[in-house]
């Protein structure tokens, strides 16, 4: 049984850095893509990039200047560091994995979430 | 980028119902589809892969269907649990959208 648990300050002043981390349990990172989603209070999801075990990332292309994701496989562990965060980026934020095989790609297990309240 | 849009936003029905909700991609994402069901203050959980494969555990009520632009979710008959709001997801590009989801409340 995967199981993902995350943490990271749960309030961030604008303009600065949100940092998020998420220890897998479980499962090496070598066996599956790592993932960040995130939920603002009351709407939809809306996925953030993922990184494998090498550290090769993909971003969403509306985040992708501000995001950075990475690993550090000595400690079972991914990252997510988003700058320059505004009131917008207030939102629960999930880590998750994807599948192998026929599930490769696949959200199948997430963290418990975290929220983020951007604020002064 | 692929954007998602599902419909309806909200979907009124009573226990034993069938339902269905349409997600559509704005362009072909052959059969890389996802859909998943979140509970509030939950995380998202998967129920379909690949538009129309089961996720173990995952009541038989629960179908999936649709290839290229269009796709859908069917409950057959739907269960007091299954009251959640619904999010398809493509896995076919990067953005990696999700449709805006589909809360179906009970009448």
């Amino acid at each position: 049984q995967v199981q993902l648990q995350q943490w990271g300050a749960g309030l961030v002043t604008p303009s600065e850095t949100l940092s998020l981390t998420c220890a897998v349990h479980g499962a090496s990172l070598s066996e599956y893509y790592w993932t960040w989603v995130r939920q603002p209070p009351g709407k939809g999801l809306e996925w953030i990039g993922e990184i494998n075990h090498t550290g090769s990332a993909s971003y969403n292309p509306s985040l992708k200047s501000r995001v950075t994701i990475s690993v550090d496989t000595s400690k079972n562990q991914f990252s997510l560091k988003l700058t320059s965060v505004t009131a917008a980026d207030t939102a629960v934020y999930y880590c998750a994995r994807t599948g192998a095989g026929a599930q490769w790609l696949v959200l199948m297990g997430w963290g418990q979430g975290t929220l983020v309240t951007v604020s002064s | 980028d692929v954007q998602m849009t599902q419909s309806p936003s909200t979907l009124s029905a009573s226990v034993g119902d069938s339902v269905t909700i349409t997600c559509r991609a704005s362009q072909s994402i052959s059969y890389w589809l996802a859909w998943f069901q979140q509970k509030p203050g939950k995380a998202p959980k998967l129920l379909i892969y690949k538009a129309s494969i089961l996720e173990s555990g995952v009541p038989s009520r629960f179908s999936g269907n649709g290839s290229g632009t269009e796709f859908t979710l069917t409950i057959s008959s739907l269960q007091p649990d299954d009251f959640a709001t619904y999010y398809c997801q493509q896995y076919n590009s990067y953005s990696r959208a999700f449709g805006q989801g589909t809360k179906v409340e009970i009448k």
